[in-house]
């Protein structure tokens, strides 16, 4: 079975910029969601996606973040613009859904300077 | 809001040495998982415990969810260098996973 597949790997932007990342995730799981890693903290949960509708988005900063699953598949979220605070890793999971287990993509490291 | 507290932040011992790491939850558990997140890798689930009091063993590894559903603990035996990463809990409740912020280990050879 092919993992969760995220682009690109690394990415690094000047602040004010936008920058989109990718999530392809495991065929078949209709649960979707984005979570934000910054350096020394464990993951934190931006938005959640049940097929391609919105379940959770609530710790979304949605003045400057938006992402989308068109289809309910892949999924692309986006920074417009990015501030120095935004540096982290951005992991994308999937699920088949409730009591099920999640599986990560290998993450983006976003850097902002 | 759930709090997740990881005990210790960072822990660095020898190979073959024992060691334990502790969750602590401001409230009960929907149900506890265990991840080991490696450098430039998305975390990995280990274990999914639910019911208060129960132990699952991983080969070296042995977990504990506490009577309460408010406390757990990861024990690795004779730790050995590939069992480095960052160890983190989460509650898999409410349909969305809530981690601590982890507990960095390193083994050193």
């Amino acid at each position: 079975e092919a993992g969760v597949a995220q682009s690109p790997r690394y990415k690094i932007i000047e602040k004010r910029q936008s920058v989109a990342f990718w999530c392809n995730p495991i065929s078949g799981h209709a649960t979707l969601y984005w979570y934000q890693q910054i350096l020394g903290q464990g993951p934190k949960l931006l938005i959640q996606f049940q097929n391609n509708g919105v379940v959770d988005d609530s710790q979304l900063p949605k003045d400057r973040f938006s992402a989308e699953r068109l289809k309910g598949v892949d999924s692309t979220l986006k920074i417009q613009p990015a501030k120095l605070e935004d540096s982290a890793v951005y992991l994308c999971a999937s699920s088949h859904g409730l009591n099920y287990g999640y599986t990560f993509g290998s993450g983006t490291r976003l850097t902002v300077v | 809001t759930q709090l997740l507290e990881q005990s210790p932040q960072f822990l660095s011992i020898q190979e073959g040495e024992n060691l334990t790491v502790y969750c602590n939850s401001s409230s009960v558990f929907s149900s506890l998982q265990w991840y080991r997140q490696e450098p430039g890798e998305g975390p990995v689930l280990l274990v999914t415990v639910v019911t208060g009091g129960e132990v699952k063993k991983l080969k070296r590894l042995t977990f504990q969810f506490g009577d309460a559903r408010k406390d757990s603990s990861l024990h690795i035996t004779a730790a050995q260098p590939g069992d480095t990463g960052l160890y983190l809990c989460a509650d898999g409740g409410a349909q969305k996973l809530v981690f601590g912020q982890g507990t960095r280990l390193t083994i050193n050879p």
